[in-house]
């Protein structure tokens, strides 16, 4: 059973803050990872996506991977209270021609004024 | 980004019967699509994955018989919920994947609820 785990959280943090959310993954094969954000009673939202070992930056966010600790993070600069929300990491898994998403169960942020 | 198109946004239905959810990529085709659940402060669960012209592949403990999933065009799928009961009540949300890309993006969800 190929598993992604999100065991942090909640994570509450004051505005203007960093916010770091970690998540790791069993399969030592998975290729591809995403963080998508999900506010109360709506769908998630993709906020990155990292193929390759290391930091990778848009915006305020900055997601990292580390696939010899199968790991991967995102990092939330100058968190602001619209932050506020669940944080699902998802990693894809291959079979054969098709693919899936696993997901985490989520971490939610809260982001104090 | 790619958009994704859910429909209702939700649905009240009577215990026994059965509701049909659509899901639309807008602007772009689809070869692939997926049904997931969600309930309540838990994560997405993956019902089934869709693909164009072929039967669905259905997730371990899924019932095909109960969750009918149509993916007739490239840009169109759907799930009926046959039969529904209260324990179905639930959140379901699709996904599409771009074949330019290899992305996926969610449609908004769909609220049920049987009562």
């Amino acid at each position: 059973q190929k598993e992604v785990e999100q065991n942090s959280g909640p994570l509450s943090v004051p505005e203007g803050a960093i916010a770091s959310l970690n998540c790791t993954y069993s399969d030592r094969g998975s290729q591809s990872f995403f963080w998508y954000r999900q506010y109360s009673g709506k769908s998630p939202e993709l906020i990155m996506f990292i193929y390759s070992n290391g930091d990778k930056e848009d915006g305020r966010f900055t997601a990292q991977l580390n696939k010899a600790s199968q790991y991967v993070s995102l990092l939330i600069r100058d968190s602001q209270p619209s932050d506020s929300a669940t944080y699902l990491c998802a990693v894809k898994e291959v079979r054969g021609a098709n693919s899936k998403l696993t997901f985490g169960k989520g971490i939610t942020l809260s982001v104090r004024p | 980004g790619a958009v994704v198109s859910q429909h209702p946004s939700w649905v009240i239905c009577k215990s026994g019967t059965s509701v049909k959810i659509e899901c639309r990529s807008l602007d772009f085709q689809a070869t692939t699509m997926f049904w997931y659940r969600q309930f309540p402060k838990q994560s997405l669960m993956l019902m089934a994955t869709s693909n164009e012209g072929s039967k669905a592949t259905y997730e371990q403990g899924v019932e095909k018989d109960k969750f009918l999933i149509n993916h007739a065009s490239l840009t169109l799928s759907t799930l009926t919920v046959t039969s529904a009961h209260p324990e179905d009540s639930s959140f379901y949300i699709c996904s599409a994947r771009t074949v330019v890309g290899n992305t996926i993006y969610f449609g908004e969800g769909s609220w049920l609820t049987v009562v």
